[in-house]
């Protein structure tokens, strides 16, 4: 059954602790995506990754984390520099970060919270 | 700067009722367009996409989609809405050179009553 699986679903962080964000994905695409969805706010892009060993920072990087060691895993860590942690973290893949090819396939999110 | 716009923050409507949920861009280049769904502790899927040919696009649920050019407008629309269409839409744009990223409205909640 193929797809996106991110975990835990929701995890909760005391103030100054980082934090890692799992997502894999076994849809054997080569872009990922991590967003960060708040009310009101819509999705707001925080690293991509077009493909193994390389990624990029998106509009809200700051006090994030990405890295790309393999394929079907794009982990995020929320380091202690990030002002306002609280939020719900979805993980995203895309067959190509090419615009033809770039219809995005979503995970069912973390809710992260900070205490 | 690239930004997409979504009219309503929350619309509420009758079951039956006809619904069109406003999206507009605002770059004039080459886009291609999107509209998602999250329906209630649900995974965000894509509803339908235009990337290009026939301006007028159907997606899944009966759900369509128009692609104005001059207006810069993607607006979402159903004909008679259904409690199950009850949750919150997102236009989604992906602007010709930005390395296949999308730029996400807002959101519009929609709230169906039975």
């Amino acid at each position: 059954d193929g797809g996106i699986t991110q975990s835990p679903k929701y995890l909760f962080r005391k103030e100054g602790q980082n934090v890692t964000l799992s997502c894999e994905q076994n849809l054997n695409h080569d872009a990922m995506y991590w967003y960060r969805q708040d009310p009101g706010q819509g999705l707001r892009l925080i690293y991509y990754s077009q493909i193994v060993n390389d990624f990029q920072k998106g509009d809200i990087a700051e006090g994030y984390s990405v890295s790309r060691e393999k394929k079907e895993s794009f982990p995020l860590t929320v380091t202690s520099a990030q002002k306002n942690p609280t939020a719900f973290y979805l993980c995203a893949s895309s067959f190509r970060l090419a615009a033809t090819y770039n219809e995005q396939f979503f995970g069912p999110g973390t809710r992260l919270t900070v205490l | 700067a690239q930004s997409v716009s979504q009219h309503n923050h929350h619309v509420i409507l009758s079951e039956a009722a006809s619904l069109e949920l406003g999206c507009n861009y605002s770059y004039g280049g080459t886009v291609n367009l999107f509209w998602y769904v999250q329906y209630p502790g649900q995974h965000l899927q894509l509803l339908l996409k235009y990337f290009s040919g026939d301006p007028l696009v159907k997606g899944i649920k009966g759900f369509e989609a128009e692609f104005i050019k001059s207006k810069f407008s993607f607006n979402l629309r159903k004909p008679s809405v259904q409690w199950s269409d009850t949750a919150e839409y997102f236009c989604a744009v992906n602007y010709g050179g930005s390395q296949g990223n999308l730029i996400f409205g807002k959101g519009t909640k929609l709230s169906v009553k039975p």
